[in-house]
């Protein structure tokens, strides 16, 4: 069974970068979808963009696209993904989450997530 | 503004059944499979319903799921107060995007 492990809690100053790993253990890594979702105090799911490790390539939301960067690590099944130029909005559990269709650039679901990030921007 | 729209609460008495729906568009629920996910407070989502329909191994056949058109529903039958959480919708958009609806929180009185 896959298990997804994310790297522990952050607190940045605005205009920052942040990094965000999720290490997945079991099962195969590189033919599945990679993705971040980000879910801010009391508000919804948002999603950021995946990755498949075996492609390399990702795809991103419009709203993050220039900002974030996903990447994928196949010699230590390890997804990352870097948010840039951070302001207060940016405060938010950012969970990575695994899409058990095979080498889908479309994933219509999540059938594992990591356990969360917190991320905290503030001056 | 989420893309998929949903109510942002429900409340029903234990044993009873509640529907939460999702509404979309041509481009998502229209033309996509839908999967639905429960979420308690500060934990991961986790999936219920995927393929608009379909429970993974391990999740009570209280939960089903149904999509028409544009449309789609989450029944929860036999209500449980363990059942009380955060229910969200989502689906690909051919915007090329993941989208999510706004999230349900369920209250079980």
């Amino acid at each position: 069974q896959v298990q997804l492990g994310q790297s522990g809690a952050e607190v940045k100053k605005p205009g920052s970068s942040v990094t965000v790993s999720c290490k997945a253990s079991g099962g195969n890594f590189s033919i599945y979808s990679f993705n971040w979702v980000r879910q801010a105090p009391g508000q919804g799911l948002e999603w950021m963009g995946g990755v498949i490790p075996m492609f390399g390539a990702a795809n991103y939301a419009q709203k993050f696209q220039g900002r974030v960067t996903i990447t994928a690590d196949k010699s230590t099944n390890t997804v990352i993904m870097e948010l840039r130029s951070l302001r207060s909005e940016d405060t938010a559990v950012y969970h990575c989450a695994r899409s058990p269709q095979q080498y889908n650039w479309s994933p219509d679901v999540f059938d594992v997530w990591g356990q969360g990030t917190m991320v905290t921007v503030s001056s | 503004q989420s893309v998929l729209t949903q109510p942002p609460s429900m409340s029903a008495a234990p044993g009873q059944k509640v529907t939460i729906s999702c509404a979309g568009g041509s481009s998502n629920i229209g033309s996509h499979f839908v999967s639905w996910y429960q979420q308690f407070p500060g934990t991961a989502p986790k999936l219920l319903i995927h393929d608009n329909n379909k429970r993974p191994s391990g999740i009570p056949d209280r939960f089903s799921g149904s999509k028409s058109g544009s449309s789609a529903t989450l029944v929860i039958t036999g209500l449980q107060t363990g059942d009380e959480a955060d229910y969200y919708c989502g689906t690909w958009d051919s915007s090329l995007s993941v989208v999510f609806g706004g999230g349900t929180r369920l209250t079980v009185l």
